[in-house]
């Protein structure tokens, strides 16, 4: 069965180090999200993005945070400058037509 | 502001009851709903979902109930397993015209322990 593929499975990074969270989408799926949990806590969405380019974003999802889709398969979230409060899981999904959305295991992150 | 909340955060069941877990949202604008499934160590997995034009759907030994008149949705497992035990999130999005790209937002979740 299909699945979203997220490596590494845990970083650890420095505070204000730069971390780059990678996700392989299912392969004919169209859009695609990052979300993150912070330990306890609901999962909170961070960014979407179809057609490559972002089509919606959260307030947590700042000028720190950017995403790309360098090829046909990877899709990414880079943090510029980590925080201790950036510490979290992080959830990559995808979708076919924008509905149900299926989750890789996360990355969990975690700054120093 | 919108919120999707949980009124029971933990639900302990003996294996082969049914169980219940309730949702509740505040954004009248929603219209699509999902329940997902978190085992520890893994991400949400896809258990179930319904659109607004509907208020009952049935799957696999599960069923979800939407009640848009108190914004309260339900989901129900039928002979409950030792394997159900995880944490059970209910989502909401907003599809509307079309001109949503799937944002979820998440309720705090609800921890299903189930006794053998």
């Amino acid at each position: 069965e299909p699945e979203v593929t997220q490596t590494p499975s845990h970083q650890v990074t420095q505070m204000g180090q730069e971390v780059i969270l990678r996700c392989v989408p299912i392969s004919n799926h169209l859009y695609f999200y990052w979300y993150r949990q912070i330990l306890g806590q609901k999962v909170e969405f961070l960014v979407s993005f179809y057609n490559n380019e972002i089509s919606e974003k959260s307030e947590i999802f700042d000028d720190q945070f950017s995403v790309e889709r360098p090829d046909g398969s990877n899709f990414t979230l880079k943090i510029r400058s980590t925080k201790l409060e950036d510490s979290a899981m992080y959830f990559c999904a995808s979708s076919v037509r924008g509905m149900v959305q299926y989750f890789g295991a996360g990355t969990r992150l975690s700054v120093l | 502001g919108e919120s999707v909340g949980l009124h029971l955060p933990t639900l302990s069941v003996q294996e082969g009851d049914n169980s219940i877990i309730n949702c509740a949202y505040s954004n009248s604008a929603s219209d699509y709903f999902i329940w997902y499934k978190q085992e520890s160590g893994k991400g949400p997995q896809f258990i179930i979902d319904i659109r607004s034009n509907m208020d009952k759907r049935q799957g696999q030994r599960v069923t979800v109930l939407l009640n848009k008149t108190v914004k309260h949705l339900s989901l129900q497992i039928a002979a409950t397993q030792p394997g159900d035990s995880a944490v059970y999130f209910c989502a909401e999005n907003s599809l509307g015209g079309g001109t949503s790209y799937g944002k979820l937002t998440f309720g705090q979740g609800t921890i299903l322990t189930v006794h053998p």
